[in-house]
């Protein structure tokens, strides 16, 4: 069974570059599709973007000038980096599994997610 | 991108209940939608995807329905562990964009 964990830097300080992983246990990274996902105190959740098993990331548009993400297979891992942060990207951040198919999409499993503040 | 609006945006019940939670998008989006459980302290967790489908290992006492813009999550029977935020979730284009979620609360 995949089983997902955040980690990272629980504080940021604005302008900076958020850099956070998923690690990946259960299973090979390069057998799925990987996202994530984010949801500010008292907001919704907002979707950053999605990373093939080719390598080929697409991103949300209101995130793209500043997103990246990458899959190291050696590690297992996922990576999300987020550049020139705000206040307003404080956020709990999740990983999760995107599995995709010919009739639709969903997101499963979801990581339990790392909570990221922005402040000097 | 497509607008994902939940109603009620809170809900009170008691074990035993039936309820429904209903979610609206602003284009229609098909059936590509899924539905999400999500508590404190962890992740959200898939629950239908599709509009109809049950994840495996969901309780069959959870059921979606709908197609176009207008769907519904039911739960049949409500038990204790149900008691968390629900959001409903459009997957027909990208950006992917969420409800704002219902919080079913315990009376």
């Amino acid at each position: 069974q995949v089983q997902l964990q955040e980690s990272g830097p629980g504080l940021v300080k604005p302008s900076e570059t958020l850099s956070l992983t998923c690690i990946v246990s259960g299973d090979s990274i390069s057998r799925y599709h990987w996202s994530w996902i984010r949801q500010a105190a008292g907001k919704g959740l907002e979707w950053i973007g999605r990373i093939y098993t080719s390598g080929t990331a697409h991103y949300n548009p209101s995130l793209s000038s500043r997103v990246s993400m990458s899959v190291d297979t050696s590690k297992n891992q996922v990576s999300l980096k987020l550049t020139s942060v705000t206040a307003a990207d404080t956020a709990v951040y999740y990983c999760a599994r995107y599995y995709d198919s010919v009739a639709s999409n969903w997101f499963d499993p979801w990581g339990q997610g790392a909570l990221v503040t922005v402040s000097s | 991108d497509i607008q994902m609006t939940q109603s009620p945006s809170s809900l009170s019940a008691s074990v035993g209940d039936r309820v429904t939670i209903t979610c609206r998008a602003s284009h229609s989006i098909r059936d590509h939608l899924n539905w999400y459980q999500w508590k404190l302290g962890a992740g959200p967790k898939l629950l239908i995807h599709a509009a109809y489908n049950l994840q495996s290992g969901v309780p069959s006492r959870f059921s979606g329905s709908g197609s176009g813009t207008d769907f519904t999550l039911s739960i049949s029977s409500l038990q204790p562990e149900d008691f968390a935020t629900y959001y409903c979730q459009q997957s027909y284009t990208t950006p992917y964009t969420f409800g704002q979620g219902t919080k079913l609360e315990i009376k």
